[in-house]
């Protein structure tokens, strides 16, 4: 199955800096990658996704980078705040399959006021 | 937004016994509903595909004897954990994709989790 590695594992940056998460997948089928941030005790909720005809895609104060050929793709928060602060999640999956989601062992972002 | 409920949220229970867990989507119907594991401080570990009218899917190295999950209709997959040891106490959450032709179709959905403790 699909392996996905997820790197740092903690992170902390001060308030108003960027923070960047990067994850590589191995299964070249993979064309959909989104990005989930969980709060402490409370549910993964969907915060960006990219599909693999995409390059780049930003919402915000939120972009998501995928080079499809190296296989890995990036979270890059700008401006960070301390309500960033969490844990965060990539995935990689098959979209339109209804086919299973693999997640990255998780980075916890921790944003110094 | 699409809802997924689980319950219970919280479950303490003796060493031995059996445990259900419900998944609900509440204004979708689920033809797949998906089953994660997530320990401490670490990733969400997918468990098994759980396939409506159908036998689930277990991920490699899931006994599927210990974890039945059962998805008799559109809207609820159950996880049964079964003769729970202290081993199994985690977090189990359950997910499931916004059909096609609706808003965010394919977002993965989260229900809030169950956490399970086995004295």
């Amino acid at each position: 199955g699909e392996n996905v590695e997820q790197h740092p594992s903690t992170l902390s940056v001060q308030e108003g800096d960027s923070a960047v998460i990067k994850c590589t997948y191995s299964d070249s089928a993979s064309n959909y990658f989104p990005w989930y941030k969980q709060e402490l005790g409370k549910r993964p909720q969907l915060i960006i996704d990219i599909r693999s005809n995409v390059g780049e895609k930003k919402d915000q104060r939120i972009a998501v980078t995928l080079n499809k050929t190296a296989k890995h793709f990036s979270l890059h928060i700008t401006e960070t705040q301390p309500e960033d602060s969490a844990v965060y999640f990539c995935a990689a999956s098959i979209r339109d399959t209804g086919n299973q989601f693999y997640f990255g062992t998780g980075t916890s972002l921790t944003v110094i006021p | 937004g699409a809802v997924v409920s689980q319950h219970p949220s919280w479950v303490i229970c003796k060493s031995g016994t059996s445990v259900k867990i419900e998944c609900r989507s509440l204004d979708f119907q689920a033809t797949t509903m998906f089953w994660y594991r997530q320990f401490p401080k670490q990733s969400l570990m997918l468990m098994a595909t759980s396939n409506e009218g159908s036998k689930a899917t277990y991920e490699q190295g899931v006994e599927k004897d210990k974890f039945l999950i059962n998805h008799a209709s559109l809207t609820l997959s159950t996880l049964t954990v079964t003769s729970a040891h202290p081993e199994d106490s985690s977090f189990y959450i359950c997910s499931a994709n916004l059909p096609p032709g609706r808003p965010g179709a394919n977002v993965l959905t989260f229900g809030a989790g169950s956490r399970l403790t086995v004295l």
